[in-house]
């Protein structure tokens, strides 16, 4: 199955971390890119293969995997990073998945 | 610096065809491929297809096969999603992205500020 699964929403304590999660059988094969997407803007990539930052991210924000589960984890989270985050692949014939979305809410 | 432009928000009657516009600008427009993502009110991303701006050659999301057309042309650095046979469902904001590469990972880098394609009777 190509479909990729995240919690609707998590929120987390200001300068605390939170780790944001997507399943789905093909990220045993393949790396997820993670998007953050902050109300009424266009996404913006936060995380792309193994573990990349593009640069102007912020080093708070890192990425893992194990197994079907791929991970966005947020260390010392800011007022700043409350948004909607959508995990991402792409399959071996050109297409490409978005997971559910995960709305991030700073406390 | 590196930016994708988009035309401006649309309205379409049911049945209709709306076709969406994203200028590139601050890198050579053929050296990438341009992907078409929607995302329908409080939905998540969809992506619709992609575009090799050397070669012209396409590929689309199999939802979307047979009710999507993208192109491009190199003059004008812009590359083009038309979509056919609109129903109130196809109301989302239309983005372009341009395709990155690097270590075995894809990724959209950077991405329009979007289109609002409003289909209703």
């Amino acid at each position: 199955s190509s479909e990729l699964t995240q919690d609707p929403a998590v929120s987390v304590a200001l300068g605390q971390t939170v780790r944001i999660t997507c399943q789905g059988d093909s990220l045993r094969s393949y790396y997820a890119t993670w998007y953050q997407q902050r109300p009424g803007q266009a996404p913006v990539v936060v995380i792309y293969g193994k573990n990349n930052r593009p640069s102007g991210i912020p080093d708070r924000f890192s990425g893992s995997s194990s197994g079907n589960t791929a991970s966005l984890t947020i260390t010392g989270a800011q007022a700043e990073d409350e948004a909607d985050y959508f995990c991402n692949f792409r399959d071996s014939s050109g297409n490409h998945v978005f997971g559910t979305g995960t709305k991030v809410t700073v406390l | 610096q590196v930016q994708l432009v988009q035309s401006g928000a649309e309205v379409k009657k049911p049945g209709a065809s709306v076709k969406v516009s994203c200028k590139a600008s601050g890198y050579t427009f053929t050296n990438y491929a341009i992907h078409w993502v929607r995302q329908a009110p409080g939905q998540r991303l969809e992506w619709m297809g992609w575009i090799n701006t050397a070669t012209t050659n396409a590929k689309y999301s199999q939802k979307f096969q047979g009710r999507v057309t993208i192109t491009r042309d190199t003059s004008a650095s812009t590359a083009y999603m038309e979509l056919s046979s609109l129903t109130s469902e196809d109301t989302a904001v239309y983005y372009c992205a341009r395709d990155r590469y690097a270590s075995g990972s894809w990724w959209f880098d950077p991405w329009g500020q979007g289109t609002l394609v409003t289909v209703s009777s």
